[in-house]
C-alpha cells in the first residue's frame, strides 16, 4: 500500500518562506507529486520530482529525497493568493494510472 | 477547449434515491478517475478507467458504479444513496505516457448532499 502524510496546517506570513514537507510509503516508487487547492476550487498539478534534489518552477520549488521517503514544497515570496491547501501525491506505476493522495495541508497567509 | 466538465454542480438526494453524475473531458486523455473528497481526508480514488470500455476499482468502490463507454465521458453512479455518501466529487483525466509524469486534470467538481 501507499501512505503519505503531510502537516494538517500551515501558517506563514505574506513575502515570507514557506516549507510544506510530505514524507510517504510506498510499496514502489515513481515519484512524488504536488497539487494545490484553492477553497471550492478544483486541484491543479503544481511540480513533479522524479530523481533526487531540487526542481524550481517561478516562486514554487519541490524536493525530493528518495533515501529519506521524504520532499517538500517551498513557497517563495509569499502572497495572499497562495492561501489554499497542497497535497503531495505518488504514482502506483511508472504509467501514472492512480495517484495517492495525503490528506493535503492547508496554508493560511497573513499579512 | 473546455477541458473536464461536471455535470450537475450541486444535488440534494434523500436516502435510497439514485443517481448519475456525468463527466467529460475535451483533450483526448487515455485514463479517467472519480475521486471523493471529505473534509480532512484529502482526495480517495473511487473507480477509475484506463481506456474506453475499461473500468477498475479504487480505494473507496462501495456503493458505486461507473461506466466508460465512450472514451471523452465517464459516469458514476450512486445505486441506493447513504448519508455516508455526502461529499464533493470530483472527475480527473490524464493522458497516458510512459516517459513522462502524467499531471491529473481536474473538473469543478459536484458537491452532493445524502438527506
Amino acid at each position: 500500500g501507499q501512505s503519505l502524510e503531510q502537516p494538517s496546517e500551515v501558517t506563514a506570513v505574506e513575502g515570507a518562506i514557506v516549507q510544506i514537507n510530505c514524507t510517504y510509503q510506498t510499496s514502489g516508487f515513481y515519484g512524488l507529486s504536488w497539487y494545490q487547492q484553492h477553497d471550492g476550487g478544483a486541484p491543479t498539478f503544481l511540480s513533479y520530482n522524479a530523481l533526487d534534489g531540487l526542481e524550481e518552477t517561478g516562486r514554487f520549488s519541490s524536493f525530493l529525497s528518495r533515501s529519506d521517503s521524504y520532499g517538500y514544497l517551498l513557497l517563495q515570496e509569499l502572497q495572499m493568493k497562495d492561501s489554499a491547501s497542497y497535497f503531495c501525491a505518488v504514482p502506483s506505476n511508472f504509467g501514472n494510472e492512480k495517484l495517492t493522495f495525503g490528506t493535503g495541508t492547508r496554508l493560511t497567509i497573513i499579512p | 477547449n473546455a477541458g473536464v466538465t461536471q455535470t450537475p454542480k450541486f444535488r440534494v438526494l434523500k436516502t435510497g434515491q439514485s443517481m448519475t453524475l456525468l463527466c467529460a473531458q475535451d483533450m483526448n486523455h487515455e485514463y479517467m478517475y472519480w475521486y471523493r473528497q471529505d473534509p480532512g481526508m484529502g482526495l480517495r480514488l473511487i473507480h477509475y478507467s484506463v481506456g474506453e470500455g475499461t473500468t477498475a476499482k479504487g480505494e473507496v468502490p462501495d456503493g458505486y458504479n461507473v461506466s466508460r463507454l465512450k472514451k471523452q465521458n465517464f459516469l458514476l453512479g450512486l445505486e441506493s444513496a447513504a448519508p455516508s455518501q455526502t461529499s464533493v466529487y470530483f472527475c480527473a483525466s490524464s493522458a497516458r505516457r510512459w516517459t513522462t509524469y502524467n499531471e491529473q486534470f481536474f473538473g469543478p467538481g459536484t458537491r452532493l448532499t445524502v438527506l
